[in-house]
């Protein structure tokens, strides 16, 4: 089946760290960009992060820049999102995603960040 | 960063009629635009990529037109299923931004 599957959401208070992971089955992993896109339940959509096919190049939202680290494992199929010195804004549903055309054209179904003390 | 600005916020129609949602990025971004449909507690859908372009599987009364830095999303014949919000996105440069989204009602 085609499908992306995060994991690793969960309870952190504020000043930890969290790793979440994406893994990828159906498709040729290797062949795509990678991205990680937030939404705060009730509002819209923000892009984190995205890494490139053979994660030689990545590139992060403002607000995260030097707190989270994208990864990935091709031999694995797995994209992973590493979040530390989390905060409270950080509280979101963490989507990853395919990227293809200047789009997200596959998304996971989001797991759950909940940031507090 | 590019700004994308959708409007309207709401738009609340009948079963049968055709919407339109426009989308303006804050400068040019050539087609690199896409519509996605979100349905509440989904994950966003993709419709239309590259400005025009429908996705595998879309229906086709979803069609997308624009380039540079004004957009339109339109749906012939609305449907029931259709209820949703929309966004749009740029992939023109990092870091990609959507829309606020367009809330579609049904009447």
């Amino acid at each position: 089946e085609v499908q992306l599957v995060e994991s690793g959401g969960g309870l952190v208070q504020p000043g930890g760290s969290l790793s979440l992971s994406c893994s990828a089955s159906g498709i040729t992993f290797n062949n795509y960009w990678m991205h990680w896109v937030r939404q705060i339940p009730g509002k819209g959509l923000v892009w984190v992060s995205r890494i490139q096919s053979d994660g030689s190049s990545t590139n992060y939202a403002d607000s995260v820049e030097g707190r989270f680290t994208i990864s990935r494992d091709n031999t694995r199929n797995t994209l992973y999102l590493q979040m530390n010195s989390l905060r409270a804004e950080d509280t979101a549903v963490y989507y990853c995603a395919r990227g293809q055309w200047g789009a997200f054209d596959m998304w996971g179904q989001g797991t759950v960040v909940t940031v507090s003390s | 960063d590019i700004q994308m600005t959708q409007s309207p916020s709401t738009l609340s129609a009948f079963v049968g009629d055709r919407v339109t949602i426009t989308c303006r990025a804050s400068q040019s971004i050539g087609t690199w635009l896409a519509w996605y449909q979100q349905k509440p507690g989904k994950a966003p859908k993709l419709l239309i990529y590259t400005a025009s372009n429908l996705e595998t599987g879309v229906p086709s009364r979803f069609s997308g037109s624009g380039s540079g830095t004004e957009f339109t999303l339109t749906i012939n014949r609305l449907q029931p299923d259709d209820l949703a919000t929309y966004y749009c996105q740029q992939g023109n440069g990092f870091p990609w931004t959507f829309g606020q989204g367009t809330k579609v009602e049904i009447k």
